[in-house]
């Protein structure tokens, strides 16, 4: 079975604090996503990477960093944490696949409230 | 207009009862349909795709996608208790990107 895993389930965190947010997926998958989830608005890509060092930047990118130096590890950095960053954060992969084929596993969010 | 509108509910009803499930979308490039399901505190996980025009049956669960319409069915048949979550349509747009609906949570009621 495909795990992904998020290093936190919850998290608080203070207004200008950085934010480190890991994820680790171990079917060596080449694809490697973060999303936020809110009410009403569904999920959001906010970047994505599809090889190690690479990364593309998603929806809403604004506020958010990434890095990727490992193929199974993908960090989401919020450089300075703000109210409106509260919110569900699910990390994703996915294999290459033919086509427009897209399958991608999720970990079970990590839940992070800004105060 | 959002690419892909999907009623949030709450959608409750009766042990056994039939659901039906519905997204619709504006963009017909998409070729891959998929319903996740996420259950509370957990993520998505996926449930059924659909490449095209057409149904696909598994077990309880029917997909339906009528491209001319550009809109995608879930049905679930004697829906059970453990149902209960919320169901996400999601669109492939290349072998990056997914488009997901805002989810519909389906409560079952014993």
């Amino acid at each position: 079975d495909v795990k992904v895993t998020q290093s936190s389930r919850y998290l608080v965190k203070r207004t200008g604090e950085k934010v480190f947010l890991e994820c680790v997926q171990d079917m060596d998958h080449e694809n490697m996503f973060w999303y936020r989830q809110d009410p009403g608005l569904g999920l959001r890509l906010i970047y994505f990477s599809y090889d190690v060092k690479m990364k593309e930047k998603g929806d809403i990118p604004e506020g958010y960093s990434v890095s990727r130096e490992k193929k199974e590890r993908f960090s989401l950095i919020l450089e300075s944490a703000s109210t409106n960053q509260t919110s569900m954060y699910l990390c994703a992969s996915s294999l290459v696949a033919g086509g427009n084929y897209n399958e991608q596993f999720f970990g079970p969010g990590t839940r992070l409230t800004v105060l | 207009q959002k690419e892909v509108e999907q009623d949030p509910g709450p959608l409750s009803v009766p042990e056994g009862a039939i659901v039906s499930l519905n997204c619709t979308y504006s963009n017909s490039a998409f070729q891959y349909f998929m319903w996740y399901r996420q259950y509370s505190r957990k993520g998505p996980e996926l449930l059924m795709y659909t490449y095209s025009s057409g149904n696909k049956e598994d077990g309880r669960f029917t997909a339906q996608v009528d491209k001319s319409s550009k809109y995608i069915s879930l049905f679930i048949r004697d829906s059970q208790p453990s149902d209960s979550a919320t169901y996400l349509c999601a669109m492939s747009v290349s072998s990056y990107k997914l488009i997901f609906g805002s989810g519909t949570r389906l409560l079952v009621r014993p």
